[in-house]
């Protein structure tokens, strides 16, 4: 059957440090890989797209990597604050993104 | 330019009860998908709208609904709730970006059955 897994314990990291989430699929094969981020009680917001012939991709302080054959990806926050503090979702796109699989999300705690 | 708008916000029901909940896309988008997420758990696609047809469904019952609407706002329904179906129900709409398309969602409406 189709799984998407995350850490389902929180993440703790001390401010300033880099947070690294993992997303791992199986019996998929998504065309793009989508990550999102949720704040308690509301709906997720959109952070980065990856594609599935694309191995990184970068956006001010975070980055993505996407390796199709572990069937995995990477996402990482550098330097990270307080207001990091979230749960981060993972979704598989097959290509049309009004369908989106999502992960069961890990939450990143950042501290002082 | 307001976002994604769902209304109730909150809503506490009966088991057995009916409930429809609200959805006010974007303006300009024309594709509306609903998801529902259970506490502790990433969100489950229930259906998805596009120009007043139904483009895909998920895995939940009969008693799962939905209607799109010529100004593309759109409304879910469900019928004989239980307990399970506690829940945040999110709506997304969608904005086609080339071969890909990004969702905006809602705030959504915190649903509970007791």
């Amino acid at each position: 059957s189709q799984k998407i897994e995350q850490n389902s314990e929180a993440l703790n990291i001390q401010e300033g440090k880099t947070a690294t989430l993992t997303c791992n699929y199986t019996n998929y094969s998504p065309a793009y890989l989508q990550w999102y981020r949720q704040d308690p009680g509301r709906g997720p917001v959109f952070l980065l797209l990856i594609r599935e012939n694309e191995k990184e991709k970068r956006k001010e302080r975070l980055k993505v990597t996407f390796d199709t054959t572990l069937k995995q990806s990477l996402f990482h926050i550098t330097a990270s604050q307080p207001a990091d503090s979230a749960t981060y979702l993972c979704a598989l796109d097959t290509g049309t993104a009004s369908k989106l699989t999502f992960g069961t999300g890990t939450r990143l705690q950042v501290t002082l | 330019d307001a976002g994604v708008t769902q209304s109730p916000t909150h809503l506490i029901k009966t088991r057995g009860q009916q409930v429809t909940l609200r959805c006010s896309p974007i303006s300009g988008h024309k594709s509306v998908s609903w998801y529902q997420q259970v506490l502790g758990q990433g969100p489950q696609f229930i259906f998805q709208y596009y120009e007043k047809e139904e483009r895909g469904r998920g895995n939940f019952p009969d008693r799962f609904s939905a209607r799109q609407f010529p100004n593309y706002s759109s409304e879910l329904n469900v019928n004989a709730l239980l307990l399970g179906d506690s829940a945040l129900y999110l709506c997304a709409s969608s904005l086609v970006r080339g071969e890909w398309t990004e969702a905006f969602f809602g705030q959504g409406t915190r649903l509970t059955v007791v």
